[in-house]
């Protein structure tokens, strides 16, 4: 099992809240991603960095924002939630093979309902 | 546009018995094709990877077949079990980035009943 770890794992907030969710990993990766899951439907990509000091916007727009000050951390903030962040978020990580299809090991994810 | 396509959407069969998921894609240039299984709230974790050049690749009572020439994959499940009970997603990559962008597909919601 891949040492990607995501917390909080549930997290129920109000409207305009602030919000960090954290992503940790300890296998060295160079690369990191947040993708964000609706029930039934597929993951889409909406920040990736590929290492420290390097972060950059996905395939769907989203509000959220992300740092990569260290390797291993790669948090995800939301200023303001509204309840259209409803959603699950994964956040992986990949091998720094230089290849393009670098295998992405997945965090448990965080599902958050914002009421 | 790419994109991956899988069928059937769910599907219930009793434990024990096999089945077989189905994915088309679109995705140009091919890089590879990986199947990934997903618990309910929890992350999606690999079962095999498939390049251009292999056509099946196997994972305990998972196989998986690619057809790079129409564009298919299978994953096949044998003598499943309650634990198989989980979403499985097609995944392709292309060649066209140093990212090794992902192209996924919205999965098949496997039930396995006893």
């Amino acid at each position: 099992e891949a040492d990607i770890y995501q917390t909080p794992r549930y997290l129920v907030i109000g409207t305009g809240k602030k919000i960090t969710l954290e992503c940790s990993q300890t296998m060295g990766h160079d690369k990191m991603y947040w993708y964000q899951q609706d029930p039934g439907m597929e993951l889409h990509l909406i920040h990736y960095s590929y290492g420290v000091n390097s972060t950059e916007k996905g395939d769907l727009s989203s509000e959220s924002t992300v740092s990569r000050i260290r390797t291993e951390h790669f948090p995800l903030t939301l200023e303001s939630a509204r309840p259209s962040h409803t959603s699950q978020y994964l956040c992986a990580s990949s091998e720094p093979t230089g290849r393009a299809q670098d295998e992405q090991y997945f965090g448990p994810g965080t599902r958050l309902t914002v009421t | 546009k790419n994109q991956v396509e899988q069928s059937p959407q769910s599907l219930i069969i009793l434990e024990g018995k096999n089945c077989t998921l189905q994915c088309n894609y679109t995705v140009s240039p091919f890089s590879n094709l990986r199947w990934y299984k997903q618990d309910t709230g929890r992350g999606p974790v690999s079962l095999t990877i498939m390049t251009f050049s292999e056509n099946t690749k196997s994972n305990g009572r998972y196989t998986a077949t690619l057809d790079a020439d129409t564009k298919q994959s299978s994953l096949h499940i044998t003598a499943s079990q309650l634990s198989d009970s989980a979403s499985y997603i097609c995944v392709v990559s292309d060649r066209g980035s140093t990212l090794g962008r992902l192209y996924f597909g919205r999965g098949t919601q496997l039930t396995v009943w006893p």
